[in-house]
């Protein structure tokens, strides 16, 4: 079983849509996770990160975050264009050292 | 924001030299630095955990001889493909963190391609 585990996609959705991305992992221990976006060439950036279970709302993004099942979480409200990217979920599997891994990605693409 | 600078962008080898990618915290100091390969179409792997002032912790299946890991200062950390190949041509990336409560930031990543 990988650490870290995403639909690989892609994910089509039409401008204006929701954009639902999930995320799973396996150790228990987790304590920090994280959404980055990437870029076709490009090194990932920060988009969320979330630390306690609920959700966070940052803009037109949301991220949910499940402990007791493992499950994280990322709603893009009123896709854009310009959010097609991929995304890439990342999880701290150790509360010391920091160890930062992460899933497969999600190719997201959002059609006008 | 916490800024982290990484260099050169790209370069190209010849098979068999050795490269060396710079990755620097601007704006923090870091005292751990983590180092990811990408290949096309794949996600990032982490390579090693490099630690200011200690040695390297590598992942398995990397090879330690081969990718020299130095972080002799709170902002610099590098890493030296030795004796590169074809088969080392990747998109190679370093991240850090100002403390606990942040996220990663990432260097803007050095692109290899062995010749």
């Amino acid at each position: 079983q990988k650490e870290v585990e995403q639909n690989s996609g892609p994910l089509s959705v039409p401008e204006g849509a929701i954009a639902s991305l999930n995320c799973t992992y396996s150790d228990r221990g987790s304590q920090s996770f994280f959404w980055y976006r990437q870029y076709s060439g490009k090194s990932p950036e920060l988009i969320m990160s979330i630390y306690s279970n609920g959700d966070k709302e940052d803009g037109r993004f949301t991220a949910q975050l499940n402990k007791a099942s493992q499950y994280v979480s990322l709603l893009i409200r009123d896709s854009q264009p310009s959010d097609s990217a991929t995304y890439l979920c990342a999880v701290n599997i150790s509360p010391r050292g920091g160890k930062l891994i992460f899933g497969q990605g999600t190719e997201l693409s959002v059609k006008p | 924001g916490a800024v982290v600078s990484q260099h050169p962008s790209w370069v190209i080898c010849k098979s068999g030299t050795s490269v060396k990618i710079e990755c620097r915290s601007l704006d923090f100091q870091a005292t751990t630095m983590f180092w990811y390969r990408q290949f096309p179409k794949q996600s990032l792997m982490l390579m090693a955990t490099s630690n200011e002032g200690s040695k390297a912790t590598y992942e398995q299946g990397v090879e330690k001889d081969k990718f020299l890991i130095n972080h002799a200062s709170l902002t610099l950390s590098t890493l030296t493909v030795t004796s590169a190949h074809p088969e080392d041509s990747s998109f190679y990336i370093c991240s850090a963190r100002p403390g606990r409560d942040y996220g990663y930031t990432f260097g803007s990543g050095t692109r290899l391609t062995v010749v």
